[in-house]
């Protein structure tokens, strides 16, 4: 049974350009949740989506911006990149509220 | 505004030995809090999740307790082995939210 699935693994952008970041969740799972982790930080939470919806959104600016799909799976996308986007973007999965499933992450490098 | 806090930052013991890892909330309105281990640069493996309405959850030399009036939560591992050095996150969820609030872990080291 696989896991929470993200891609790519490891990017690296150059400021201002934008970044797309893909997750698969855990079969059977149709909430997906989306968090930044900076280094030496617990994570923090950027939206979650349900129903191809945007169902809660923390305190991150508008060119955070997100989808999911009918089969569950999600994007996170980030416009106009700043050094300081520069993080492991993690991708969790859950359902019905069952704990959360994250994924291995994506570390994103802004230069 | 829920807090969570994790104490130590750091932890260094010998092999052997049993070890508890201390998280504290503020607000006590939890729907359930969730450990994690996160090894560097890797992404979160979740340990055991706990229910507003357990008390404690068990997993091999994992055991954690939860303290809603109180605003605790300890993550008990038995016999430490090299190969639990990691971070060690927990997380509450809380019962009018979906996101899920992080403290900032415990850095352990298991010393061979």
């Amino acid at each position: 049974d696989a896991g929470v699935t993200q891609s790519p693994t490891h990017l690296i952008k150059t400021r201002g350009q934008q970044v797309t970041l893909r997750c698969s969740p855990k079969s059977g799972h149709d909430t997906v949740s989306w968090y930044q982790q900076a280094l030496g930080q617990g994570p923090q939470f950027i939206f979650q989506y349900y129903e191809e919806e945007e169902r809660q959104r923390g305190n991150f600016p508008d060119r955070f911006s997100g989808h999911q799909f009918p089969n569950y799976s999600s994007e996170l996308n980030v416009n106009a990149l700043l050094l300081g986007d520069s993080a492991l973007y993690l991708c969790a999965s859950s359902y019905a509220g069952e704990g959360y499933t994250f994924g291995s992450g994506t570390r994103l490098t802004v230069v | 505004k829920q807090e969570v806090t994790q104490i130590p930052a750091a932890l260094s013991v010998p092999e052997g030995e049993n070890l508890v890892l201390n998280c504290s909330f503020t607000d006590s309105a939890i729907y359930n809090l969730q450990w994690f281990r996160q090894d560097p640069g890797k992404g979160l493996t979740s340990l055991l999740l706990i229910q507003s309405s357990q008390r404690e959850q068990t997993s091999g030399r994992l055991n954690a307790s939860l303290d809603k009036s109180s605003g605790r939560s300890t993550l008990y591992i038995a016999a430490s082995q090299p190969g639990d050095s990691a971070t060690y996150l927990c997380a509450v969820l809380m019962d009018s939210s979906y996101k899920l609030i992080f403290g900032s872990g415990t850095r352990l080291l298991v010393r061979p």
